[in-house]
């Protein structure tokens, strides 16, 4: 199995430039995360998904991110405007319907804006 | 509600030395319990965790973890550190039923050749 695939792996943009990125969980896994990790914050959960609907979504920082998943192999983290305070590694996770609450977890994307 | 507080941001222990990394988490069901270890530039991946049953539990590179329902805590322990060992390491815990899963601040273990 590949394993959970996230693209871009870096991504340098500018203020007030809008940002897409990319994940495609493990084939099978019926929940998908998005977290953000930076040294000031940790590791922050921003949204989740089951079966591709929204549960949680009370981490997204505010009306400038936004996550879909149209599919079961497939979702984005759209931040549009982006911010320099938006500067972070961007990791996607997904989890199998029946391993225990176990999440695997994708490379990251590495953001910044400048 | 739930929530998992890890004791030392930052832990040393000489190469051979034991490996005790502290997690207490609070949780107001049974808890699911999870030990992450993020090695520089990855993503986390999972080196142990408690569901049910068994209270010890065995996780790789020769990492155990001990579920202790009196004392709130799943501490972290490898008898003997090695150099490949150096990482940050992640306590997390989940109510189960697939809901979402509170990380721990993380701690990033050194270890001294």
């Amino acid at each position: 199995d590949a394993g959970v695939i996230q693209s871009p792996r870096h991504e340098v943009t500018e203020m007030g430039q809008e940002v897409t990125l990319r994940c495609k969980p493990i084939s099978g896994h019926n929940s998908l995360f998005w977290y953000r990790q930076t040294m000031m914050r940790g590791l922050e959960l921003l949204i989740y998904f089951n079966n591709n609907v929204p549960i949680d979504d009370s981490g997204m920082p505010e009306d400038r991110f936004s996550a879909k998943m149209p599919n079961a192999s497939f979702s984005t983290l759209k931040i549009q405007p982006s911010e320099p305070r938006d500067s972070a590694v961007y990791f996607c996770a997904s989890r199998p319907p029946r391993d225990g609450d176990t999440q695997y977890f994708g490379p990251g994307t590495r953001l910044t804006v400048l | 509600a739930q929530s998992v507080t890890q004791l030392g941001s930052h832990v040393s222990v000489s190469e051979g030395a034991l490996v005790l990394l502290r997690c207490n988490y609070s949780s107001s069901v049974p808890p699911y319990l999870f030990w992450y270890v993020q090695y520089p530039n990855q993503g986390l991946q999972l080196l142990l965790k408690y569901t049910t049953g068994a209270t010890l539990v065995k996780g790789i590179n020769g990492f155990e973890a001990e579920f202790k329902k009196s004392e709130t805590s799943f501490h972290l322990t490898k008898p003997s550190a090695h150099m490949s060992d150096a990482a940050e390491y992640f306590c997390a815990v989940s109510p189960g039923g697939y809901q979402k899963v509170t990380f721990g601040t993380g701690t990033k273990l050194q270890v001294i050749p």
